[in-house]
Formats: structure tokens, sequence, C-alpha cells
């Protein structure tokens, strides 16, 4: 079956330093990746995608290209602000063998954790 | 425009006894999903519906069913109750529901099962 597995948290970084956190995937099919981004007291939004292999999805500063060779898909942020901590969850969608979706597989999350 | 969202935002039942949570999709999505997320994990996938058939299930007991209707809400239903089905529920809509598109997510429902 189909399974994200995340680093840990917490992750406790100092503001302007580097961010990667790592995902791996397991899929029986030809998934798409996604990194969801869940911020104190709010829902659960899209911070990224990436489609195909070597695609590289970004948004505000982060990027995350999608390694079929070593099924990755880490999260790297260049400087990092107070304003970013919150729950990563790295996820996939797999086709599935119908060629229908099969929902989301979500890894356990990484809490994030920016000092000032 | 208005997000996915869900009702109620929170809920108490006891053990035995049966609710329904229900969704609202973007305007122009036909797809919802629903998923669980106990407290600490990554949320779970439960259903997928999409043009009012189930296309999608993931591994939860017969207890737990939903439908769609034909203005693409949603209502999740569960039975007899267990402490262990307390948990946010997500509702995630899409426009056809194919694995690269992004899913939305409401805010949830908190259900506590006493």
């Amino acid at each position: 079956g189909n399974s994200v597995t995340q680093m840990e948290g917490p992750v406790t970084l100092s503001e302007e330093a580097f961010l990667t956190i790592n995902c791996t995937y397991t899929a029986t099919g030809y998934p798409s990746l996604f990194w969801y981004v869940q911020y104190p007291g709010e829902g659960l939004q899209l911070l990224l995608k990436a489609t195909k292999a070597d695609d590289k999805g970004s948004n505000k500063g982060f990027e995350a290209t999608y390694r079929k060779e070593t099924t990755s898909f880490h999260l790297e942020k260049g400087s990092v602000q107070v304003s970013d901590s919150a729950v990563y969850f790295c996820a996939l969608s797999d086709r599935g063998s119908g060629g229908g979706a099969d929902g989301l597989t979500f890894g356990k999350g990484t809490h994030l954790i920016i000092q000032p | 425009d208005a997000g996915v969202t869900q009702s109620p935002t929170h809920l108490i039942k006891t053990r035995g006894q049966q609710v329904t949570l229900r969704c609202s999709p973007i305007s122009g999505h036909k797809s919802v999903s629903w998923y669980q997320q106990v407290l600490g994990q990554g949320p779970q996938f439960i259903f997928q519906y999409y043009e009012k058939e189930e296309r999608g299930r993931g591994n939860f007991p017969d207890r737990f069913s939903a439908r769609q209707f034909p203005n693409y809400s949603s209502e999740l239903n569960v039975n007899a109750l267990l402490l262990g089905d307390s948990a946010l529920y997500l509702c995630a809509s899409s426009t056809g529901g194919t694995a690269w598109e992004t899913q939305y997510f409401g805010p949830g429902t908190r259900l506590l099962v006493l």
C-alpha cells in the first residue's frame, strides 16, 4: 500500500535559518506529491505540489522537488521566519489501479517552531 | 468565494450514539472527500465521492458511511460511536477528484465521544 514517512518533530530553528523537512514515500502507482501546512488555529492549506518526476513545487519561499529515484519530496526554505511556525504534512495521491484517486495519504506531520 | 464549509464545528456524543457531519464544497467542485485526523497524527482518508458516486474508500469499518447530494454537498455518518472515534473530521473538495488535483480543506468538525 501507499505510505508517507516524514521527520518527526518538533523541529526548532532560529529565524533566518535554513530549513529542510525530509519526506519519503512508497506508492503502488505514479503519485502526485503535496506539502500541506496547518497554522495554529487554522485548517489545512496547500503549500505546494508536484505531479511528475523532477517537477519542483514552490510557494512562499518554500521548495520541494519530486525525486522518483529516491522516492523523496523534501521541503526546503532558505531563510525561515517566525510566521512559518506551523505543522507541515507531506502527502501523496495515487492514481490507483482503477485510474481514479484513492484519497490523500498523509505523513504524521512535522511541528516547526521558529524562535526570534 | 466561499471555501469549504463544515457543520457543526464541535460535537459531543456518548458511546453507541450516531452522528451526522455535513460539508459544502467550493462552488463548482464536484468531488468531496472525508478524512479523520486524530490528535498528533496526519489525516486518514475515509471516503471520496464524485458526482454522487463513491469513488474511493479507506480502511474504516462499515459503521462509517457517506453520501453526496445533487448539489454536491455531502454527509458523513458514523454509527455505534466508540471512544476511538474522537477526532477532527475534515472535508475536502476538488473539481474532478483526480489524483493530481489540489484538495481544499474545510475547518473540520471536532467530535468528542464520551
